[in-house]
């Protein structure tokens, strides 16, 4: 089955500085990536995803790059503020395409983002 | 609140004793999707059902566990005789069937004592 590798397990940056969150999967199968961030005691929340056939997608300081070759898909944050401190979970899952659904989601273990001021 | 809804929040339990949670899902999301999610690490997939049909339940803990859909509603996840493993939280998740987005409901805490 799809194993999922996420790191670092703790980031720790400046307000204003940019983040970087890495993830290898190990399906060549996999073609759909979400992201996650998850506050203490909240449900996760998605923050951005990307499909196979995309290499890099961005909404406003979020980006997420994919190298399908390599198996690894990245998470960018620019112009960090207090309130993106949180967990943020990788993930990867098969996706049927249109009309087709995801299967569940392989999470990785987690990196906690710290904004310091 | 028309978001992903779960019952109860949370649950102290005996070992040895059954529990039942209830997931319902965002209003016409035909995928419904488990999880488990124990401290410090991502959700784990369970199991999930298109409309009452059950796609996939081989990730299933144990045979312990079932969950159901019975009517593409609702979803309820039983466990049977619970052990101290089982505590974690339970968390349900819901897409509409031709889009991969998954919108997680707020959990349920499992204490097994």
């Amino acid at each position: 089955g799809e194993n999922v590798e996420q790191h670092p397990s703790t980031l720790s940056v400046q307000e204003g500085d940019s983040a970087v969150i890495k993830c290898t999967y190990s399906d060549s199968a996999s073609n759909y990536f979400p992201w996650y961030k998850q506050e203490l005691g909240k449900r996760p929340q998605l923050i951005i995803d990307i499909r196979s056939n995309v290499g890099e997608k961005k909404d406003q300081r979020i980006a997420v790059t994919l190298n399908k070759t390599a198996k690894h898909f990245s998470l960018h944050i620019t112009e960090t503020q207090p309130e993106d401190s949180a967990v943020y979970f990788c993930a990867a899952s098969i996706s049927l395409g249109s009309g087709g659904g995801a299967d569940g989601l392989t999470f990785g273990k987690g990196t906690h983002l710290i904004i310091q001021p | 609140d028309t978001g992903v809804s779960q019952d109860p929040r949370h649950k102290i339990t005996k070992r040895g004793q059954n529990v039942t949670f209830r997931c319902d899902p965002i209003s016409e999301h035909n995928r419904l999707y488990w999880y488990r999610q124990t401290l410090g690490q991502g959700p784990e997939f369970l199991t999930y059902f298109q409309n009452e049909a059950q796609l996939e339940k081989s990730r299933l803990l144990s045979d312990r566990f079932s969950a159901e859909r019975p009517k593409g509603s609702f979803s309820t996840l039983e466990i049977q005789r619970t052990e101290q493993g089982d505590s974690a939280m339970y968390l349900c998740a819901s897409s509409l069937g031709r889009r991969e987005t998954q919108y997680f409901g707020p959990g349920t805490r499992l204490l097994v004592l």
